[in-house]
Order: C-alpha cells, then sequence, then structure tokens
C-alpha cells in the first residue's frame, strides 16, 4: 500500500489541542521520506503548515507542530481557533511510487 | 514572493485533451521542481507529476500514460496535458512548487469539468 492514511474528522473545543495521525507504510514514512503538512481552506491556495517533519515556515504560528515515528506522523493543534477550522493533509514521498503521496485528509471542526 | 496562477478552459469534452498553463512569477523557475496536484469534488488531493527546470519528469503512475508536463522557462510556465478525460477527471488542477520535498508555493487552482 502507498497511500498515507489520516482520521476522516476530528474535532475540538476553542483552546483545546487536537492532533491528526497520518499512518504510512515502509515505503513512505518508515523508509526515512519526510512528512510535510498543509491546511485547505475553500477558495484559498493549501498552504504549507509544516515541512520536513517538524519544521515550521515563517509566518506559521507556533500552535502547529509536527512530528514523526516509524511509520506514522502526527499534526498538533494547540489552542485551538475558529479559523483553524479547515481540511488537512499530509504528504510525503513514496520508493514503490517513485511519486509524492498525499493522505486521505481530515476535517477539523472548531466546536 | 514567488505566485503561481493556473489557467486553461473549465470545460473539456470527453475524450478530448485537457491543457493547464501554470504561470510563475516572483522568482525563478530554476533550480526546482514543480508540480501538478488535482482535487476532484469531495475527494483528497492526488499528485500528478512533476518536471524538474532541466526538463526531466516523473508521473503518477495511474496517470501516467496520458500526462505530460513541460516548462518554458523563458515565459516561466509549467504546462500539463491530459489525454483522453472522463468525467473522473473533474477536478481543481493545482500547480505547486516543491522545496525539499514539500510543496511550499501553490496557486489558487483551477476548476475542469469533463462534460459533453
Amino acid at each position: 500500500q502507498s497511500g498515507l492514511t489520516q482520521p476522516s474528522s476530528v474535532s475540538g473545543a476553542q483552546g483545546q489541542r487536537v492532533t491528526i495521525s497520518c499512518t504510512g507504510s515502509s515505503s513512505n514514512i518508515g523508509a526515512g521520506y519526510d512528512v510535510h503538512w498543509y491546511q485547505l481552506l475553500p477558495g484559498a491556495a493549501p498552504k504549507l503548515l509544516i515541512y520536513a517533519n517538524s519544521d515550521r515556515p515563517s509566518g506559521v504560528p507556533d500552535r502547529f507542530s509536527g512530528s514523526k515515528s516509524g511509520t506514522s506522523a502526527s499534526l498538533a493543534i494547540s489552542g485551538l481557533q475558529a479559523e483553524d477550522e479547515a481540511d488537512y493533509y499530509c504528504q510525503s514521498f513514496d520508493s514503490r511510487l517513485s511519486g509524492y503521496v498525499f493522505g486521505t485528509g481530515t476535517k477539523v471542526t472548531v466546536l | 514572493q514567488v505566485q503561481l496562477q493556473e489557467s486553461g478552459p473549465g470545460l473539456v469534452k470527453p475524450s478530448e485533451t485537457l491543457s493547464l498553463t501554470c504561470s510563475v512569477s516572483g522568482d525563478s523557475i530554476s533550480s526546482y521542481y514543480w508540480s501538478w496536484i488535482r482535487q476532484p469534488p469531495g475527494k483528497g488531493l492526488e499528485w500528478i507529476g512533476y518536471i524538474y527546470y532541466t526538463g526531466s519528469t516523473n508521473y503518477n503512475p495511474s496517470l501516467k500514460s496520458r500526462v505530460t508536463i513541460s516548462l518554458d522557462t523563458s515565459k516561466k510556465h509549467v504546462s500539463l496535458k491530459l489525454r483522453s478525460v472522463t468525467a473522473a477527471d473533474t477536478a481543481v488542477y493545482y500547480c505547486a512548487r516543491v522545496r525539499m520535498g514539500g510543496h511550499d508555493h501553490w496557486g489558487q487552482g483551477t476548476l475542469v469539468t469533463v462534460s459533453s
């Protein structure tokens, strides 16, 4: 299997912390390839949130953090805010495909 | 600040060829990989393929037989052609710059509908 699996949805109250998992395999995350995370808002260009597993581009709030272990990775959003309600995708490289793979996507709802 | 803008027909007939152009501004097209990515309505992101500024390409095996990605460095354009389209190719198509394995800049995307 070459795809990356994410929960379809997560939710939390404003101010809470939520985490999104991204499960891969030995041909992608488990092979040591980096994981990157994106935020998709309706009508806007997708935004890179986390690159190289845990680094944040300039301008991304430190409420967003990433980690990777084994064949999985996680995105954490702390101090959840209303504007964080969006779709989130992980992405890595897969050696079987010799190309990029995206996660199945997670919708974050702020209660 | 690098900016990307996709353009092309919003409606393509079944069996015809989808052609899109990504215009790059604010930075050189050289020294980077450039990807095309799509998102069908209600579904997730799918990587279509990428091209390096030297012209070398790599495509998603599921689309490889129908896809061609090219670039014009003088015009700073990255182009996508997808042949023999069906309704399943209806999607928002994005171009994006690749840096360190991730996609750090994206266009707004353009919706292409395949319908007669």
